[in-house]
């Protein structure tokens, strides 16, 4: 079964444009990781957030993890096409048979319109 | 730096036969995942080897067995297939350890099963 569901599933935006996705779990986790996948190929590691952390910067992606209300968000600035793409949101878990293994959602499908 | 590789990349198979997918990880990489992956659904976890064992398993029937050579490479075999094993099988690979990075995992391209 998949731990995590995002939202919404899918989304589209003008180049330039910011885009969100929201993703929310059902356990107690380690880290929550963003990945990318183009075209059902293989993913992309984004960005990898830690239980204890609130939010993180990379580039022109920022993520942010509430533990509180299970759920985490996927900014995206200053949208390019090339950010087209399914974004997955995944979890590890905290206990250590979960270590290591990665539980995902159903991803949210995103197309960046030139 | 050799990424993660996976071959075949296409397979087409009819239901009742076996197939095996094989997986080389990322240089430097000692654990292996393999993760199925249905159209339009997020990756499921199958297993995990570390060391030449697996170490995790994800819900998935004991016709979806692996192994793991001294290089760290991998197989995935599957056997019965049936034509709900259609997918996308995708392989990751990390470096255990401690440090938070130990948790991000390289993915290959995959292999896209077909059973008919």
């Amino acid at each position: 079964s998949q731990q995590g569901e995002e939202d919404p599933q899918a989304l589209s935006i003008q180049e330039g444009e910011n885009a969100t996705m929201n993703c929310s779990y059902k356990t107690s986790i380690n880290n929550l990781q963003w990945y990318r996948q183009n075209s059902g190929r293989g993913l992309v590691h984004l960005i990898l957030i830690r239980s204890n952390e609130r939010e993180k910067h990379s580039g022109r992606l920022r993520v942010t993890l509430d533990t509180s209300k299970k759920s985490s968000s996927l900014l995206i600035t200053a949208s390019r096409a090339a950010d087209t793409a399914s974004y997955f949101c995944a979890t590890n878990g905290d206990s250590g048979g979960s270590n290591y293994k990665l539980t995902f959602g159903k991803g949210t499908l995103l197309t960046v319109n030139p | 730096d050799a990424g993660v590789t996976q071959s075949p990349t296409h397979l087409i198979k009819t239901r009742g036969q076996q197939v095996t997918l094989r997986c080389s990880p990322k240089s430097g990489h000692d654990t292996v995942s393999w993760y199925q992956q249905a159209l339009g659904q997020g990756p499921q976890f199958i297993f995990q080897y570390y060391e030449e064992e697996e170490r995790q398993r994800g819900n998935f029937p004991d016709r979806f067995s692996g192994h793991q050579f001294p290089n760290y490479s991998s197989e995935l075999n599957v056997n019965a297939l049936l034509l709900g094993d259609s997918a996308l099988y995708l392989c990751a690979s990390s470096l255990r350890g401690l440090a938070p990075s130990s948790y991000e995992q390289y993915f290959g391209p995959g292999t896209r099963l077909t059973v008919t």
